[in-house]
Parts: structure tokens; C-alpha cells; sequence
């Protein structure tokens, strides 16, 4: 069965820095895309970033400058380390795989349970 | 970069019913849009990909159509269970969602 399991989340002050971190089992995470993706209370779905099985990483543009998206093959872990923290910042983030497929697009599947990261002073 | 919207924002339906969810793209998709589910406290589901493929576990009574920039997700005889948030997505850009009630 693959899964992931984020941690890392908690209560940062604004400008502060935090890192998630996404352990999957039941897949190689180096032989798959992993994405980001955030909720802020009582909103919808927001993509944050992504890293390929290549090595590329990509960032929404809320994020770009602020978080790294990195990842530790030997662990089976990925990693977004967020810094200079926002208010704004404040959501449950998930780490999903990111499943890619020519002609039909992208999804994600499956999702981990979330970590709440809440920038509060 | 493509917006989806979906409607109505919230479709309030009873137990056995049959519910039809709405997303727009604001420009035409291939065949790549996915639905998925989501409860309180829990992470999102993956309910359809490729527009009309149900995933691993998925029931028959969901079902996904559409072409271009209209897409449907259909819930045929809603069971208790199917109350929830229902989110599209296509590439990297979520609908605002479409909550199901009661």
C-alpha cells in the first residue's frame, strides 16, 4: 500500500522557518513527481510545488523566493522548507503524488494526512 | 493559466437522489481533469482522473463526463457517505469547490 505521512507543522512566528517533511512508503519517491499542495482553514485547494523524479522543482507563484522543495532518496522523504513565513501562510499542508500520464493530464494520488503550520505572532 | 469554476457552490440534496456538479475551464482542456472528494478533517480523495476514469475503489454511482471547457461529476442514488466537498482540478489549478449537503 503507498503512503505518506507529513510532520514537521506547528505554531511559527511571522519571518520565521519551519520544514515539512513527506515520508512515503510503498513507493520510491525518487521514481515519482511529489507535489505540495496547502488549505488554509475553511478554503480550498492550493498547489505550492513540486519536485520530478529528474530533480526539477517547480513553485506556485505565493511561494517562489520563500520555499524549497528538496528530497532525500535514501529516506524516501521530500521536503519543503518555508522561510520568511507569512500570515498568509497559515493551512494544512499535504504532500501528494503526482501522477503524470501523456495525454491524459495529471492527479493526485494518494494524498497524506496533512500538517498544520499556523504563522501567528 | 486556466481557471476552473465550479457550481453550484453548495447543492443541497436528499439520500437516494441523483447530484450533477458542475466545472468550467476558462479555456478548453484535453482530457485531463480529475474530481475529488473531501470530509471534514480528512485529506482529499481521488474520486476520477482523466475526466472519466474512476479510481482504484471508487463506486459506480460516481461517474465523470465532458469535453472541453464543461465537466461533469454525477453522483447517482447519493448515500450518507457521499456528503462532502467535491474539488476539479486540471495541471496544477483547483475549482473553489462544491459542498454537498443535506
Amino acid at each position: 500500500e503507498v503512503q505518506l505521512v507529513e510532520t514537521g507543522g506547528g505554531l511559527i512566528q511571522p519571518g520565521g522557518s519551519l520544514r515539512l517533511s513527506c515520508v512515503a512508503s510503498g513507493l520510491t519517491v525518487s521514481n515519482n513527481y511529489i507535489s505540495w499542495v496547502r488549505q488554509a482553514p475553511g478554503k480550498g485547494l492550493e498547489w505550492v510545488s513540486v519536485i520530478y523524479s529528474g530533480g526539477r522543482t517547480y513553485y506556485a507563484d505565493a511561494v517562489k523566493g520563500r520555499f524549497t522543495i528538496s528530497r532525500d532518496n535514501s529516506k524516501d522523504t521530500v521536503y519543503l522548507q518555508m522561510s520568511n513565513l507569512k500570515m498568509d501562510d497559515t493551512a494544512v499542508y499535504y504532500c501528494a503524488r503526482d501522477v503524470a500520464e501523456a495525454g491524459t493530464g495529471n492527479w493526485f494520488d494518494p494524498w497524506g494526512q496533512g500538517t498544520l503550520v499556523t504563522v501567528s505572532s | 493559466e486556466i481557471v476552473l469554476t465550479q457550481s453550484p457552490a453548495t447543492l443541497s440534496v436528499s439520500p437516494g437522489e441523483r447530484a450533477t456538479l458542475s466545472c468550467r475551464a476558462s479555456e478548453s482542456l484535453s482530457a485531463s481533469l480529475a474530481w475529488y472528494q473531501q470530509k471534514p478533517g480528512q485529506a482529499p480523495r481521488l474520486l476520477i482522473y482523466a475526466v472519466s476514469t474512476r479510481a482504484t475503489g471508487i463506486p459506480a454511482r460516481f461517474s465523470g463526463s465532458g469535453s472541453g471547457t464543461e465537466f461533469t461529476l454525477t453522483i447517482s442514488s447519493l448515500q450518507s457517505e457521499d456528503f462532502a466537498v467535491y474539488y476539479c482540478q486540471h495541471f496544477r489549478t483547483f475549482g473553489q469547490g462544491t459542498k454537498l449537503e443535506i
